[in-house]
């Protein structure tokens, strides 16, 4: 069964750093999102995307934040300039019909 | 406003019982889904339930849907250990396709062997 998956699935960085977080959607996907979900609260969306563009971002993702799909197949979120206030669970989701399917996520530690 | 905030936040039962969490929403929604996660790991999507309908099966899931209370329910039949997990409502809303989904704090579902 076809699987959003997501790499790195730990990321380790230093305050002030730039990260980013990669993701592969399932491959006839069309609209792609990001979410985070901070240690013991709720998962939180980000942004979504579709047709190489951002369709909605919340308050979170501010400048510091950017989206892209570089090919075919990859789905990046960056991350420019990390806050300790950044670590969390990272998701990836991508949607056909009325269902997001979330990838395993990437865990962001910020020192 | 507060979306899908689900009750109780922690269950905890033998296995062979039965599990009810309940989610409560405060708008509209075009539907409302619920997803499980294992300690520390993704989610997965178990099930959607769309505003026009009251009730869905999937196999030992019964999912409910009140709109007028703006309430639904997840029913787990006959719980095993394995179903051991966090519990998520998230709410679709709005009138766009791309949807973003808000999702409750959860419940934690602890079965007992």
């Amino acid at each position: 069964e076809p699987e959003v998956t997501q790499t790195p699935s730990h990321q380790v960085t230093q305050m002030g750093q730039e990260v980013i977080l990669r993701c592969v959607p399932i491959s006839n996907h069309l609209y792609f999102y990001w979410y985070r979900q901070i240690l013991g609260q709720k998962v939180e969306f980000l942004v979504s995307f579709y047709n190489n563009e951002i369709s909605e971002k919340s308050e979170i993702f501010d400048d510091q934040f950017s989206v892209e799909r570089p090919d075919g197949s990859n789905f990046t979120l960056k991350i420019r300039s990390t806050k300790l206030e950044d670590s969390a669970m990272y998701f990836c989701a991508s949607k056909v019909a009325d269902t997001q399917y979330f990838g395993p996520g990437t865990r962001l530690t910020v020192l | 406003s507060q979306q899908g905030e689900e009750d109780p936040q922690a269950l905890s039962i033998q296995e062979g019982e039965n599990a009810t969490m309940n989610c409560s929403y405060k708008t509209s929604i075009n539907n409302l889904q619920w997803y499980r996660q294992n300690s520390g790991r993704g989610l997965v999507h178990l099930i959607l339930i769309r505003s026009n309908e009251r009730e869905k099966h999937s196999g030992r899931l019964r999912v409910t849907l009140d709109t007028s209370k703006k309430s639904s329910s997840l029913l787990i039949t006959a719980s095993r250990a394995a179903d051991t997990a966090s519990y998520f409502c998230a709410v679709l809303s709005g009138g766009t396709s791309y949807g973003k989904l808000t999702f409750g704090q959860g419940t934690i579902l602890t079965v007992h062997p």
